[in-house]
């Protein structure tokens, strides 16, 4: 049973570009979390998912950052005209159905860096 | 609004000590608590729980305490062990919400 996977683990792009981070959650997991580590912080909550609905977007930026979970395929963190400021770790989270909140399992990460 | 707190962002301990680390909350709605540890360029993973109902879960090496009235938790290793050396981040949760502390870095010197 493979855990969650993402990619790309690390992800350059130019101040302006646009970056896609995809997610798939473990096999039988409804529930997707994105979450947000800047440097010397701690984890920070950006979007809950289920299939094709967003749950909770309480925590990403209005501007320029978005998120799906399509019924077919993975989750994706879409990030258009990045900014420095946007250079973090990106975690992604799933759970199986019930209490979402509990126990999540999260994939490596996927680092980006805006140059 | 930081509904969660880790107020140490780093924790020195020998080996075969005991390690402690502390977590505050705010918002009385939380009624299930975690811990993750997470290692450099890994995504965090989960090592223990506890919910509101009870006051202390054990596994292993790992004690979980919770003081609801202090809405206050805290994590015990013991003995600590060089391999612990890691972030902690402890989590609060609430249905469909789940909140991270800053995490503190444990380093268990041998």
């Amino acid at each position: 049973n493979a855990g969650v996977m993402q990619n790309p683990r690390h992800l350059v792009r130019r101040r302006g570009q646009e970056a896609r981070l995809r997610c798939s959650p473990m096999k039988g997991h409804s529930h997707v979390y994105w979450y947000r580590q800047l440097p010397e912080e701690g984890l920070k909550f950006m979007v809950y998912l289920q299939k094709e609905n967003i749950i909770d977007e309480s925590g990403m930026p209005k501007e320029r950052f978005s998120a799906e979970f399509p019924k077919e395929g993975p989750s994706i963190l879409r990030i258009q005209q990045v900014v420095r400021g946007d250079s973090a770790a990106y975690f992604c989270a799933s759970s199986p159905q019930g209490r979402p909140s509990y126990e999540q399992y999260f994939g490596p990460g996927t680092r980006l860096t805006v140059t | 609004d930081q509904q969660v707190k880790q107020n140490s962002p780093s924790l020195s301990v020998q080996e075969g000590r005991i390690s402690i680390l502390n977590c505050d909350y705010t918002n009385s709605m939380f009624d299930y608590f975690l811990w993750y540890k997470k290692y450099p360029a890994e995504g965090p993973t989960f090592l223990i729980s506890i919910s509101s109902i009870k006051d202390k879960n054990e596994d292993g090496r790992f004690t979980v305490f919770l003081n609801k009235s202090a809405k206050h938790l805290s994590l015990h290793i013991v003995p600590s062990q060089p391999g612990d050396s890691a972030v902690y981040f402890c989590a609060a949760s609430a249905y469909n919400d789940m909140r991270f502390g800053a995490g503190t870095r444990l380093t268990v010197k041998p």
